[in-house]
């Protein structure tokens, strides 16, 4: 079975300031990685996936996260944050065979000015 | 149209009503799922449909009861909830039953059971 921890469940930050939200996942098999937002009272969107190739992906929004194997993480990042930036975000992770997403408990991001 | 599109968006029902949510998505996706969503907690999947059969039953009780009448359109049936069932219930919808593409996700119907 696939497992997701995020080591945050909250990351205050203020606007303009780079932010990093952590994910590390765990798995015996070939996994794809995935980063989704949630703003209030809203369902769930698609910031980035990391299927194969290279290691670092680019999403909507200036997100970025890097995949890496070794350390089993994929980090999310963004170079300046905005206040609508605040929401919650969630990894998640799913074999390449399968069609179940598995969610970390999420990380609730607030930017502050 | 690259939506799922959830209907309604708030519901209130009591413990002895019968209800149920629609999903609908135009994208030409050949799976759906349903997934619950307490507050502050993430989405737990209940039921995978691909290709309008059921493939995945996540355990979940009988007072939930899925249909999929066809490759666009997911229904869920409720009937005799309990208040713990009150949550968000996310619609999703991805274009075959494996997640190359990831899910596409409805914008969730609020659910409260009184």
């Amino acid at each position: 079975a696939q497992s997701v921890t995020q080591l945050d469940s909250q990351v205050p930050v203020f606007e303009e300031a780079p932010v990093e939200l952590r994910c590390n996942y765990s798995s015996s098999v070939s996994v794809y990685l995935f980063w989704y937002v949630q703003y209030p009272n809203q369902g769930l969107q698609l910031l980035l996936k990391y299927l194969s190739g290279s290691t670092l992906v680019k999403g909507i929004n200036g997100f970025e996260a890097e995949f890496n194997k070794s350390q089993t993480s994929f980090h999310l990042r963004k170079p300046s944050v905005h206040i609508s930036d605040t929401a919650e975000y969630f990894c998640a992770v799913s074999k390449t065979s399968g069609s179940r997403l598995t969610f970390g408990e999420g990380t609730q991001l607030t930017v502050n000015p | 149209d690259t939506e799922v599109t959830q209907t309604p968006k708030h519901l209130v029902m009591g413990m002895t009503n019968k209800k149920s949510l629609k999903c609908e998505q135009h994208m030409g996706h050949r799976a759906m799922y349903w997934y619950k969503q307490k507050a502050k907690k993430p989405p737990e999947l209940m039921f995978v449909y691909s290709y309008e059969k059921l493939s995945i039953n996540e355990s979940v009780p009988s007072r939930f009861s899925p249909e999929c009448p066809n490759s666009s359109l997911l229904n869920l049936h409720l009937h005799a909830l309990q208040p713990e069932d009150s949550a968000l219930y996310l619609c999703a919808s991805s274009q075959e039953a494996s997640l190359n593409y990831g899910y596409t996700f409805g914008s969730g119907t609020r659910l409260t059971v009184v």
